[in-house]
Parts: structure tokens; C-alpha cells; sequence
């Protein structure tokens, strides 16, 4: 298994509070990405990064921002959480894009419930 | 634009039944393709991808998928589905980039 890791893993948090989820890789993988899952939805995208400090949107961005100040490390931020953000949040990695080599893993996941 | 499709939400099948589950994208060219699979609370679990070459791939606990160029299909199939085989499936194409289209999964019940 790849390793990637995520916390918390739950959390339960107030409409308003901001609140920041961590992904934590050891593979040392160029790209991060940040998906959050809804029924009937599948994954959808929220951020990615393509190495530190590069971070661009994806198709759900608006709400959350990102960091990636260290390779491992890629910080999901809800500045002011919304009941609409409660979700189940994966966080992926890939060596790269483009290539064979693409294939996504995928970490625990984060069950965020907005009150 | 790209798109994934599985029409299949959920689909239920008995012990040692065979299993087929559907995937249809609309992309211009071959994408790269995956399935996925995630067992309950659980992250995502990758089953086998196509890139190129051979169309029917092989991947891990006895899946395949056959890649059909004219149907836009890649789906999902094992011979003799097992009662831990019980998860949701995703099937997802990416461009070759960093971007990846999930389909919206299937849900697979297995009857003891």
C-alpha cells in the first residue's frame, strides 16, 4: 500500500470555523490531490498540486483553499466551513501525469460533518 | 467533454455468479482507463488501468476488463464473484494528465 496518510479522520465542526484537513505521503510523489465523495457523485476534485508551493483548482474549489509547503505534506482548508462542505474527503497521489505512470492511490479518507 | 458513465447504481449477485459491471466514456481519443474499488469506510483501491496495447486486462482478485474502442466501454468483469468482492466500483479515464473523470460507482451486493 502506498503510504499516504490522513487527519483526523472524523470530525464534527460548527457551520462557520474554519478547518484544515492533512494529507501526509512517504513515496515522495510529485502530485497531491484533494477529492471530496457524495452519493450519487462519485469523487470529484477540489485542488491539486503539482510540487510545492504549486497548487491549481479543480472542478469543486470554491470554499477551500490548499498549502503544500513540503513535498509530504498537502493541507485542505475550509476558511469558514458550510453545511454543504460535510463530505468524505480522499486525498491522492501519483508519481506523475501524463504517462503510464499516472495512477492515482489513495489515502484512508477524512469524514468531515459540518453542523 | 469527458465524461464517465456507470448506469448500473446497484446490482446484486449471488455467490459464484459471474459479474459484469459497465463503464462508458465519451473522450476524443484512448484515454488511459481505471476501476477502482472501495469496501465500506474505506479508501480507494486501484484494480487494474489500460494505457495500451492488449485490450482485455487482467488486474488484482481475479478481475478483468476489456477495452471496446467502438462501444467507449471498458467493463468490469470476474467469472466467480466471492462474498468479500461486496464494495462499491468505480470506473474512471483520465487524459493523460493529472486529471482524472470518475464515473458515479455501482454498488455490488453479494447473496450468500
Amino acid at each position: 500500500d502506498a503510504g499516504i496518510t490522513q487527519s483526523p479522520r472524523h470530525k464534527v465542526t460548527e457551520t462557520g470555523t474554519p478547518v484544515t484537513l492533512r494529507c501526509h505521503q512517504t513515496e515522495n510523489h510529485r502530485y497531491m490531490y484533494w477529492y471530496r465523495q457524495d452519493p450519487g457523485h462519485g469523487l470529484r476534485l477540489i485542488h491539486y498540486s503539482y510540487g510545492v508551493k504549486d497548487t491549481d483548482k479543480g472542478e469543486v474549489s470554491d470554499g477551500y483553499s490548499v498549502s503544500r509547503s513540503k513535498t509530504e505534506d498537502f493541507l485542505l482548508t475550509l476558511e469558514s466551513a458550510t453545511s454543504s462542505q460535510t463530505s468524505v474527503y480522499f486525498c491522492a497521489i501519483s508519481a506523475t501525469a501524463g504517462t503510464d505512470l499516472n495512477e492515482q492511490f489513495f489515502g484512508p479518507g477524512t469524514r468531515l460533518t459540518v453542523l | 467533454a469527458q465524461s464517465v458513465t456507470q448506469p448500473d447504481i446497484h446490482i446484486t449477485v449471488s455467490e459464484g455468479a459471474s459479474l459484469e459491471l459497465r463503464c462508458n466514456y465519451s473522450y476524443g481519443a484512448t484515454p488511459y482507463l481505471f476501476w477502482y474499488v472501495q469496501s465500506p469506510g474505506q479508501g480507494l483501491q486501484l484494480l487494474l488501468k489500460y494505457f495500451s496495447g492488449d485490450t482485455l486486462v487482467q488486474g488484482i482478485k481475479g478481475f478483468e476488463a476489456e477495452f471496446k474502442r467502438s462501444q467507449s466501454s471498458f467493463n468490469l468483469r470476474k467469472p466467480s464473484v466471492h462474498w468479500s468482492d461486496a464494495a462499491e466500483y468505480f470506473c474512471a479515464v483520465s487524459p493523460g494528465t493529472y486529471k482524472y473523470i470518475f464515473g458515479t460507482g455501482t454498488r455490488l451486493k453479494v447473496l450468500a
